[in-house]
């Protein structure tokens, strides 16, 4: 079965204390893995893509990397405006469809 | 560009009572997408239109949901009549045909219904 996993369910930060989210997926070829941001009362917000294994993204103090089995959300140095849930979905080879994970629920204190 | 809008951004209502939920989507975008997000199931695809023609519904959870979009610009999932398990945040999204395998999907605010 198609899946996304995502860990850890909840993360507490010292602003500045760097630190990695996972998530792990099981699809049938997959086509793009995809990061979002989700802030209380908003609809998700689009971060990155990834389509191959190695492949690597920046944006300010977000990296998002990807192995044939898995990605990881990289935050560095992070201040608590970086506080949200951050998910990440799966697409598979010749879909429309993103598999959501539960997300990761980031709390970074100042 | 406003991005995807939807309305209303609250709906309160008692179980048995119609709801119709919107989505007005990103100008251009030809995908749209309704989702359901609750805190034991996540995000959930509904149904998904491509070019106003539903292409795939097997998300729809019962025949009191069902979903229309009569043209580019504007869709609607109405569920009829509503029962508490039904709470939930629903969001719209879209995407663009440019995109290709990129698709990647923008999302409204969402609206949040209580069904009491």
């Amino acid at each position: 079965e198609d899946q996304v996993t995502q860990s850890p369910e909840a993360l507490r930060l010292q602003e500045g204390e760097s630190s990695s989210l996972n998530c792990s997926y099981t699809v049938s070829g997959l086509r793009g893995l995809f990061w979002y941001r989700q802030d209380p009362g908003k609809g998700p917000e689009f971060l990155f893509t990834l389509y191959s294994a190695g492949e690597e993204k920046e944006k300010e103090r977000l990296k998002a990397t990807l192995t044939k089995k898995e990605s990881f959300l990289h935050i560095t140095a992070p201040k608590p405006e970086d506080s949200a849930t951050y998910l990440c979905a799966a697409r598979m080879d010749s879909s429309y469809k993103l598999i959501f994970g539960s997300g990761t629920r980031l709390l970074v204190r100042p | 560009d406003a991005g995807v809008i939807q309305s209303p951004r609250h709906e309160v209502t008692e179980m048995g009572q119609e709801v119709t939920l919107r989505c007005k989507p990103i100008s251009g975008h030809n995908s749209l997408f309704w989702y359901r997000q609750t805190m034991m199931r996540g995000l959930e695809l509904l149904i998904y239109f491509n070019n106003n023609v539903p292409i795939d519904d097997s998300g729809m959870p019962e025949d009191r949901f069902s979903a229309k979009m009569p043209n580019a610009s504007f869709s609607t999932l109405k569920i009829q009549p509503s029962e508490p398990r039904d709470s939930a945040v629903y969001f719209c999204a879209s995407s663009s045909p440019g995109q290709g395998a990129k698709n990647i999907q923008y999302f409204g605010a969402g609206t949040r219904l209580s069904v009491l």
